[in-house]
């Protein structure tokens, strides 16, 4: 998965805390798009970002969870306040363009809450 | 809600045997990918199918996309143990079946193991 870049891999977080992944994407690929993956379940979608826009947020829960894309640095998803229930992989992918293209991965992050 | 239907869930095979894994919805698909998932990575690309009918080839993977373009399969021959993971079909929702050209839809994989 060279390209796609998230960190941390693994990150351990007690309920009531702040948890922030980060996503650098493909080189050249401007479209940033995060998904969810429970046990047992297919990856989920969350948002779909471009360079400093939230285009379609409609997978991400509404309470407690936030992404951005900004003009200079990695695109950040935010989960205020974890609960155990936010246990999961999370997985970034991005894309060079838009409509129909595929998208490339990174290797996510673990989240888990204690 | 476009559903991605994969099945076996499970494949345990012996090493040198043909298998093929299937992607079925009752949506249609502007657009069809393959990934590979091993434990602790992301989903790797194999391959994207986009037009009915279409059939592609990467060394002993044959890829089919329906006529249709409501559904897929993944045939390995000869499969080798470094063929074990995890197969996920993922798709555009045909935009005027009411989806989206940019979101993925996930089936949930097919675990495949390949014994010596």
């Amino acid at each position: 998965n060279a390209g796609v870049m998230q960190n941390p891999r693994h990150l351990v977080r007690r309920r009531g805390q702040e948890a922030r992944l980060r996503c650098s994407p493909m080189k050249g690929h401007s479209h940033v798009y995060w998904y969810r993956q429970l046990p047992e379940e297919g990856l989920k979608f969350m948002v779909y970002l471009q360079k400093e826009n939230i285009i379609d947020e409609s997978g991400m829960p509404k309470e407690r969870f936030s992404a951005e894309f900004p003009k200079e640095g990695p695109s950040i998803l935010r989960i205020q306040q974890v609960v155990r229930g936010d246990s999961a992989a999370y997985f970034c992918a991005s894309s060079k363009d838009r409509d129909v293209q595929p998208q490339h991965f990174g290797d996510g992050t673990r989240l888990s809450i204690l | 809600t476009q559903l991605l239907e994969q099945s076996p869930q499970f494949l345990s095979i012996q090493e040198g045997e043909n298998l093929t894994v299937y992607c079925n919805s009752s949506s249609v698909f502007s657009s069809l990918q393959w990934y590979r998932q091993e434990p602790g990575e992301g989903p790797v690309l194999l391959v994207t199918v986009v037009t009915g009918g279409e059939v592609k080839k990467l060394k002993r993977l044959t890829f089919q996309f329906g006529d249709a373009r409501k559904d897929s399969s993944l045939h390995i021959t000869a499969a080798q143990p470094g063929d074990t993971g995890l197969y996920l079909c993922a798709g555009h929702p045909d935009p005027y079946s009411g989806g989206s050209n940019y979101k993925l839809t996930f089936g949930k994989g097919t675990l495949l193991t390949v014994n010596p």
